[in-house]
């Protein structure tokens, strides 16, 4: 079973920077995933994919402040320079067989 | 710039049905397979069903499957979640989401709410 883990929570300073983590179950540690905002109140809107080897692919209009990275079975997406309107929750996705799509539980990411 | 559009939320009661839909535009709607996504009160996305391009291959997560059908009509640009024998726990709000793989563009959402 695919299963994606994410920390319920983090926070960084404004001005700083902030890495998120997305760990890939047992057996699944060369999966790529998708990396997705949500801002509060709004709809999801992607940010990237990112394979097992770090390369990333962003979508439309997604700032370089934003950026992938990947070691072993762990995904991360790392935000610099972070400004206010980052604050938001940041879900990973990936796919497979069995459930072909798998969101994890998401990261509330607090800018002090 | 790449939309979409989803409708036809509302109230309904438990054991009830609701068809949604998402009004695409912006791209060749007919070369992408499209998904449905919900979020309950307070809680993380879940995905629901995605189709193929063509309305070919359709897959259901468990927790809708036999009740929930996805289609779509692509001379209209248009997709389309049938929701039956809806219970509570089916409350949320479901967004539509342009994609294979990943989910690279998303809609704004539409509230269902199964309440007696």
């Amino acid at each position: 079973q695919l299963v994606l883990t994410q920390s319920p929570s983090a926070s960084a300073s404004l001005g700083a920077s902030v890495k998120l983590t997305c760990t890939l179950n047992s057996g699944h540690s060369s999966y790529a995933i998708a990396w997705h905002q949500q801002q509060p109140e709004k709809g999801p809107r992607y940010l990237m994919k990112l394979n097992s080897d770090g390369s990333h692919t962003k979508g439309d209009g997604i700032p370089d402040r934003f950026s992938g990275s990947s070691s072993g079975a762990e995904r991360y997406l790392t935000i610099s320079s972070l400004q206010s309107e980052d604050e938001a929750d940041y879900y990973c996705q990936t796919w497979g067989t069995g459930i072909p799509w798998v969101f994890g539980g998401g990261t509330k990411l607090t800018v002090l | 710039q790449v939309q979409l559009v989803e409708s036809g939320g509302g109230v309904v009661q438990p054991g009830g049905s609701l068809r949604l839909s998402c009004a695409a535009s912006a791209f060749t709607f007919s070369s992408y397979g499209m998904h449905w996504v919900r979020q309950a009160p307070g809680k993380g996305l879940e995905w629901v069903t995605f189709i193929q391009y063509d309305g070919n291959n359709k897959f259901y997560a468990d927790s809708v499957k036999g009740r929930f059908t996805i289609s779509r009509d692509n001379s209209k640009n248009t997709l389309y979640l049938q929701m039956n024998s809806l219970r509570t726990e089916d409350t949320a709000v479901y967004y539509c989401a342009k994609g294979g793989l990943a989910m690279d563009v998303w809609g704004q959402g539409t509230t269902v709410t199964v309440s007696s």
